[in-house]
């Protein structure tokens, strides 16, 4: 079975900084996607990037790009230039790629918490 | 984006009684629906998978008499939560999946279920 972890249960960043966010996951499969979701208070889920791994290239969207190393199965999130509507908590996932209606697992989750 | 739309966003019930979710995607049609539930600071975890016109497959260690779902059309799915006692007391989330896409999820902003 597909696991993903997050270690960092809290981080924090102050404004404008960098913050990245670790996770990892393990699978026996080589095709697959990778997310990143936000959940602000609201607790609406978000999604912030995705990532084929049949990719090389490292997604990146504005301010949020990742660290995608396919070998080590990590897969970690670069925040730059922090904004206080980033405190959320954010949600690493991990989807099969090969088949309809798979699903998502996710990992434990890090809570973000931007310091103005 | 799409939108899916859930409804009840919050419902407070006494122990018991049955209480209904639903979930609709609004602008386009849904093979596959999800079911999450999410406990305070913590993941979401995947109830259960339903696909438009066939039965839903459960998780491991989830009640598929006490949790009841019904997909009936490609818009529409609903996950009753029946007899409720206080356990229940959860936040349930749905997501649902762009027919003919592998790829495109969308996420309800969630129901907040409270049993007294």
């Amino acid at each position: 079975a597909q696991t993903v972890t997050q270690s960092q249960p809290e981080m924090s960043v102050q404004e404008a900084e960098t913050v990245t966010l670790s996770c990892t996951y393990d699978t026996s499969e080589s095709d697959y996607y990778l997310f990143w979701y936000k959940q602000p208070p609201s607790r609406q889920m978000i999604l912030v990037i995705r990532q084929e791994a049949y990719k090389q290239q490292n997604a990146t969207e504005n301010r949020f790009s990742v660290n995608f190393q396919k070998a080590a199965k990590s897969f970690s999130l670069k925040i730059s230039d922090s904004q206080l509507g980033d405190a959320a908590m954010y949600f690493c996932a991990y989807r099969r790629r090969v088949e309809y209606g798979n699903k998502l697992v996710f990992g434990a989750g890090t809570i973000l918490r931007v310091k103005s | 984006g799409a939108v899916v739309s859930q409804h009840p966003s919050r419902v407070i019930c006494k122990s018991g009684t049955s209480v209904k979710i639903e979930c609709r995607s609004l602008d386009f049609q849904a093979t596959t629906m999800f079911w999450y539930r999410q406990f305070p600071k913590q993941s979401l975890m995947l109830m259960a998978t339903s696909n438009e016109g066939s039965k839903a497959t459960y998780e491991q260690g989830v009640e598929k008499d006490k949790f009841l779902i019904n997909h009936a059309s490609l818009t529409l799915s609903t996950l009753t939560v029946t007899s409720a006692h206080p356990e229940d007391s959860s936040f349930y989330i749905c997501s649902a999946r762009v027919s003919g896409s592998n790829e495109k999820l969308f996420f309800g902003s969630g129901t907040q279920l409270s049993v007294l």
